[in-house]
């Protein structure tokens, strides 16, 4: 019931551009979008609720395709402070679970 | 302020002790959660709370346990039962996570020596 995310790993150099995919199996009502920096806890970015609209604020956007049950976080013009470890969130039902993780280096 | 606090953020215990991890919140949250993480690994659901006085298995509940007594409070008990208790433990609140964001707390790092 874990959504699965890709890739699993990725190193940007600082002003590239990263998409994270986020899919799972099951019919989605909202998809929500975290960062965890190393040892601490995740901090909300954003959430995608089912016919709701694409969502971004500066230069992380992400989109959610419901017929596909998918969602990708797009992060444009990647900065220092990007890096760390992303999750998606599916809610389904009652049901609410975080996704594998995508890790995100940026480097100068 | 408004927020979810755990404590301690380091445990340390003895193999075959019972440990109990704090949760508490102070944002009138309905539903809370607690995560289990280990190194390259995502969250993974331990229990969960919609209401005081029930609470659900999320998928990896054997040897843990739980109590919802007080709104404000979701304590963890990690049992002897747990064969790898070792792990970063997150507990988190929401109003609900079908459409708002999940709150957390800064996490419990537990070693079992």
């Amino acid at each position: 019931q874990q959504p699965v995310q890709s890739p699993q790993a990725v190193i940007l150099r600082e002003g590239e551009d990263a998409v994270i995919n986020c899919s799972s199996s099951k019919a989605l009502y909202s998809v929500h979008w975290y960062r965890q920096k190393h040892g601490e806890a995740p901090v909300f970015l954003m959430i995608l609720l089912k016919g709701g609209e694409q969502k971004g604020h500066e230069k992380i956007s992400a989109s959610f395709n419901e017929k596909k049950q998918q969602s990708s976080l797009y992060l444009t013009a990647s900065q220092l402070s990007y890096s760390g470890t992303y999750f998606c969130g599916t809610a389904t039902g009652n049901q609410f679970y975080f996704g594998t993780g995508t890790s995100l280096t940026v480097i100068p | 302020d408004g927020g979810i606090t755990q404590s301690p953020k380091y445990l340390f215990r003895k193999e075959g002790q019972n440990v109990t991890l704090s949760c508490e919140q102070n944002l009138n949250h309905d539903a809370m959660y607690w995560y289990r993480q280990d190194p390259g690994q995502g969250l993974r659901l331990i229990y969960y709370s919609q209401i005081v006085n029930d609470f659900q298995k999320g998928d990896i509940a054997e040897g843990y346990s739980v109590s919802r007594e007080k709104k404000e409070s979701f304590p963890l008990t990690v049992t002897s039962a747990q064969k790898n208790p070792t792990a970063f433990y997150l507990c988190a609140s929401s109003i609900s996570l079908r459409d708002t964001e999940a709150f957390f707390g800064q996490g419990t790092r537990l070693t079992v020596v």
